[in-house]
This record gives structure tokens, C-alpha cells and sequence, in this order.
């Protein structure tokens, strides 16, 4: 199994709507957890950390679930600029990230 | 991106050739990190250093050297290029947030 596994989508929506999506990880001992945005042939940027408690940014919503080992992020009001792959990044506390294979949203006119 | 420089870009190079991707931080963080990423996968650690002198293995470290003779740079070696090494490398510092350079895509032919 994956450390971090991810649906590829892609996902396409039109703009304003709302979209989500999951990141499984298989180790119970991670302790830090994040979302990356990666646009195509860029490097990843960091887009938020994920907190126990859940937390917003603006439009972006990340929640953790520990007990189902997942992590998700849910983006709202699509703006065409969202459109890009969004990585999963984990660690055990080791400051080794772990990241998953990213998952493509496509946000249309 | 200011903090981590990354060069060359791009490089083609054949079978049996070596080369160095040279990876320069200017802001003195003592964690770096080295990851591949071949089209549709996620990121793979291949080697990082958490200071001047201190190197270890991550995922995916066969087929590549490393050192870390001072703060600044952390250049990732390729001694006998193979074509399972084509991919894009990108070179990350670890502050309050894991940072990337802009990435050095490598062709293998």
C-alpha cells in the first residue's frame, strides 16, 4: 500500500462550484499534514497546513480525519485560476515529507 | 524563488554521462532535501541532509550521490545516467514550510 495515495481526477467543474477531495495516508503515527499546489510544470506551494480542529483559508476548507486515516481539501466558488494539481504531503514527525501522486482540477468557463 | 536556486533547468543528457544539479539556499536553514517526479506521480525523496556534512538516503536513492560541504548547497550527482532518471528534480529547503526551487528537468536519451 501507499503511504499517500490520492484520486488523479481530474476533476473538471465549472466555475463556482464547489469541489472535493480526499488524500489517504497508511501511517497512524503521522503527525503533520498539508496541501500543495502544484501548476503544471511549476514547483509545489505550499496552499495550507491541516490542523487537527480543521481550518479555512478563504475559499479553501482542509479537514483531518485521524480516525479514518484521511485528509481532504475542499475548494468553493471556483475561480478559473484554482485549476491545477493539488498535492497531499504527510510526515511522521521525522521532517520527511511523504507526498501523493496529486489530484487535477480542471475549472471551466 | 527567492531562498532556493536550482540549476541548469533543463538538461538532455546520454546514457553513461554524469552531471551535477547544483541546489544553493541563502537561507540558512540546515534541512534540504532532494525529489524526483516523473509525469502523473508524486514527488520522491532521493536523498536529504539535515546539515553541513550529514547526507542520508531517502526513497528512491540508487543511481545518485550527494554531499553537503556547506549550509548553502546540497548538489545532487548523477554518476552514469540512465533513462529511468529522466524525471523533473526539485531541491527543497525546510524552514516554517518545506520550500521548493523552481526544478531541473532531465532528459536521459
Amino acid at each position: 500500500r501507499k503511504e499517500v495515495e490520492q484520486d488523479p481526477g481530474p476533476f473538471n467543474v465549472p466555475e463556482g462550484a464547489t469541489v472535493a477531495f480526499n488524500c489517504t495516508y497508511s501511517n497512524s503515527a503521522s503527525q503533520s499534514f498539508f496541501w500543495y499546489r502544484q501548476d503544471c510544470r511549476k514547483e509545489p506551494k505550499l496552499l495550507m497546513s491541516v490542523y487537527s480542529s480543521g481550518n479555512e483559508d478563504g475559499r479553501f476548507t482542509a479537514q483531518l480525519n485521524r480516525a479514518s486515516q484521511y485528509i481532504s481539501l475542499l475548494i468553493r466558488d471556483s475561480k478559473l485560476s484554482d485549476s491545477a494539481t493539488y498535492l497531499c504531503a504527510v510526515n511522521a514527525n521525522d521532517y520527511k515529507l511523504s507526498f501523493g501522486a496529486g489530484t487535477t482540477v480542471t475549472v471551466r468557463a | 524563488n527567492a531562498g532556493v536556486t536550482q540549476t541548469p533547468k533543463f538538461r538532455i543528457l546520454k546514457i553513461g554521462q554524469s552531471m551535477t544539479l547544483q541546489c544553493t539556499q541563502d537561507m540558512n536553514h540546515n534541512y534540504m532535501y532532494w525529489y524526483r517526479q516523473d509525469p502523473g506521480m508524486g514527488l520522491k525523496l532521493i536523498y536529504y541532509s539535515v546539515g553541513a556534512g550529514i547526507t542520508d538516503k531517502g526513497e528512491v536513492p540508487n543511481g545518485y550521490n550527494v554531499s553537503r560541504s556547506t549550509t548553502e548547497d546540497f548538489p545532487l550527482r548523477l554518476e552514469l545516467a540512465a533513462p529511468s532518471q529522466t524525471s523533473v528534480y526539485f531541491c527543497a529547503i525546510q524552514g516554517e514550510k518545506l520550500f521548493f526551487g523552481s526544478g531541473t528537468q532531465l532528459s536521459v536519451l
